[in-house]
């Protein structure tokens, strides 16, 4: 079984600053890695995904993440914070022939100006 | 435009009263997912279906039930059972395993807050 720990739930940056946001994940195969973006009162929008090649993967809003087999991570990052970026982030996992998600507890992210 | 909509945005329910959520996609999707949603306990896992008139438990599966007897349409009944059943409850659906697209990501809706008092 597949599990998901985000570290960090709240996470604050200056407009401008660069975005971390840490996902570290278990899995006895190779996995399917996800991130998501809320916004408050809304349903989740996909930021970006790694299934196979590329392990540098580049997303929507000028996110990118890295998969590292080695440190079972994929962290998410953007250069510079925009105040639009403000929102709470998932990382997910899934494993080949399990159609399910398996979800992080979460990083919300506020920028300040 | 394709999407999924879940239905209301907003219910409120006395302590001891079923109610039940609306989730309907156009997706032409097999597979949809009822996830809860609690501050800082991320999305756990209520019930899911990947075909017609067949569901499975998830990880929190008690005080809920489902149907899923029309591809579009997967409805979400809270009951009297849930002990805590205050959350916001999202919908989400997917191509699942007969679709054969098991690295697709979901799509999901924008979520129903249930208030119970």
């Amino acid at each position: 079984a597949q599990s998901v720990t985000q570290l960090g739930s709240h996470v604050s940056v200056s407009e401008g600053a660069l975005v971390l946001l840490r996902c570290n994940y278990s899995s006895s195969v190779p996995p399917y890695l996800f991130w998501y973006v809320q916004y408050p009162n809304q349903g989740l929008q996909l930021l970006l995904k790694y299934t196979t090649g590329a392990t540098l993967v580049k997303g929507i809003n000028g996110f990118e993440a890295e998969f590292k087999k080695s440190e079972t991570s994929f962290h998410l990052t953007k250069p510079s914070a925009h105040m639009s970026d403000a929102a709470e982030y998932f990382c997910a996992v899934s494993e080949m022939d399990d159609y399910k998600l398996s979800f992080g507890a979460g990083t919300t992210v506020t920028v300040r100006a | 435009d394709g999407g999924i909509t879940q239905s209301p945005k907003y219910l409120f329910r006395k302590e001891g009263q079923n109610v039940t959520l609306s989730c309907e996609q156009n997706l032409n999707h097999d597979a949809m997912y009822w996830y809860r949603q609690d501050p800082g306990q991320g999305l756990r896992l209520i019930y899911y279906s990947q075909i017609v008139n067949d569901f499975q438990k998830g990880d929190i599966a008690e005080g809920y039930s489902v149907s899923r007897e029309k591809k579009e349409s997967f409805p979400l009944t809270v009951t009297s059972a849930q002990k805590n059943p205050t959350a916001f409850y999202l919908c989400a659906s997917g191509p699942g395993q007969h679709q054969s697209s098991y690295n697709s990501p979901l799509h999901f809706g924008n979520g129903t807050r249930l208030t119970v008092t």
